[in-house]
C-alpha cells in the first residue's frame, strides 16, 4: 500500500504546453512537498505546503487538504523544465514519497 | 550560506563490508534526515537527527544506523552490506523535521 499516488508516471509536452502532476494521499499529514530531481540526482525542494496554493514563476502548486490531494502545475513548459518531479508528505514522524513523473518538454 | 555538502560522492564496496558516511547540513540547520533511493523502491525515508538525537526512524534494519556531532554533522553508517544497498544516499538538512528539506548531491554507494 503506498501513502503517496503520483499521476502521470511519465509525461511528455511541447514547450509552451500548460502541464499537471497529480498527487494523492492516504495518511493524516503535516505538510506537502514537491520536490525537482534533475538527471544526476540532485534534488530541489519547490514547494512546502499545507493548505491553499503557492507560485514561484511559472509554477503554482494546489493543496486540498479535505480531498486529500495535490496538484503542481508548470505554465508556459520550456525543456529546462525537464526533470522528475516527486510528491512527499510528512507526517508528525515519517516522511512518504511518491514514484515521481517523469517530465520531458520537446521544444 | 554554503549548501548541503555529502562526502564521499561515489563508492564502492563488497557484500559484507561496512561503510560511513557524511554529511554537512546548512549552518544553522539542526535537523539532517537521510533518505535511500533505488530505482525499484524510490525515495524513502532512513531517520532524522536532531540535536544529536535520532528522533524519527524509516523503516529499515539495525544495520542502517547513524549519528549527529555537536556542530550538526551527521554520518550514516550501514554495516554487513548487501547487495541490496546499491543506491543514491541522500541527506537534507532542515530547520525542524518535516520543514522545507535542502538536499545534498547524494552518495552513491555500489555494493558488489
Amino acid at each position: 500500500k503506498n501513502e503517496v499516488e503520483q499521476s502521470p508516471q511519465n509525461l511528455t509536452a511541447q514547450e509552451g504546453e500548460f502541464i499537471t502532476i497529480n498527487c494523492s494521499y492516504s495518511v493524516g499529514i503535516s505538510a506537502l512537498h514537491w520536490l525537482q530531481q534533475h538527471p544526476g540526482g540532485g534534488i530541489v525542494s519547490l514547494f512546502m505546503l499545507s493548505s491553499g496554493k503557492k507560485k514561484h514563476g511559472r509554477l503554482i502548486a494546489t493543496i486540498n487538504i479535505q480531498e486529500k490531494h495535490s496538484s503542481l502545475h508548470i505554465t508556459a513548459s520550456h525543456p529546462r523544465d525537464s526533470a522528475v518531479y516527486i510528491c512527499a508528505v510528512t507526517t508528525g514522524n515519517q516522511f512518504y514519497f511518491g514514484t515521481g513523473t517523469s517530465l520531458t518538454v520537446i521544444p | 550560506k554554503a549548501g548541503v555538502t555529502q562526502t564521499p560522492r561515489y563508492l564502492i564496496k563488497t557484500r559484507g563490508q561496512q561503510v560511513t558516511l557524511s554529511c554537512s547540513p546548512i549552518s544553522g540547520h539542526r535537523s539532517v534526515s537521510w533518505y535511500q533511493q533505488t530505482p525499484g523502491q524510490g525515495l524513502q525515508f532512513l531517520f532524522e537527527y536532531f540535536s544529536e538525537t535520532q528522533r524519527n526512524k524509516g523503516n529499515f534494519p539495525g544495520r542502517f544506523s547513524g549519528r549527529q556531532f555537536s556542530n550538526s554533522r551527521s554520518e550514516m553508517n550501514v554495516s554487513t552490506l548487501e547487495l541490496g544497498d546499491s543506491a543514491l544516499y541522500l541527506c537534507a538538512s532542515s530547520l525542524v523535521f518535516g520543514g522545507e528539506q535542502f538536499f545534498g548531491p547524494g552518495t552513491r554507494l555500489t555494493v558488489l
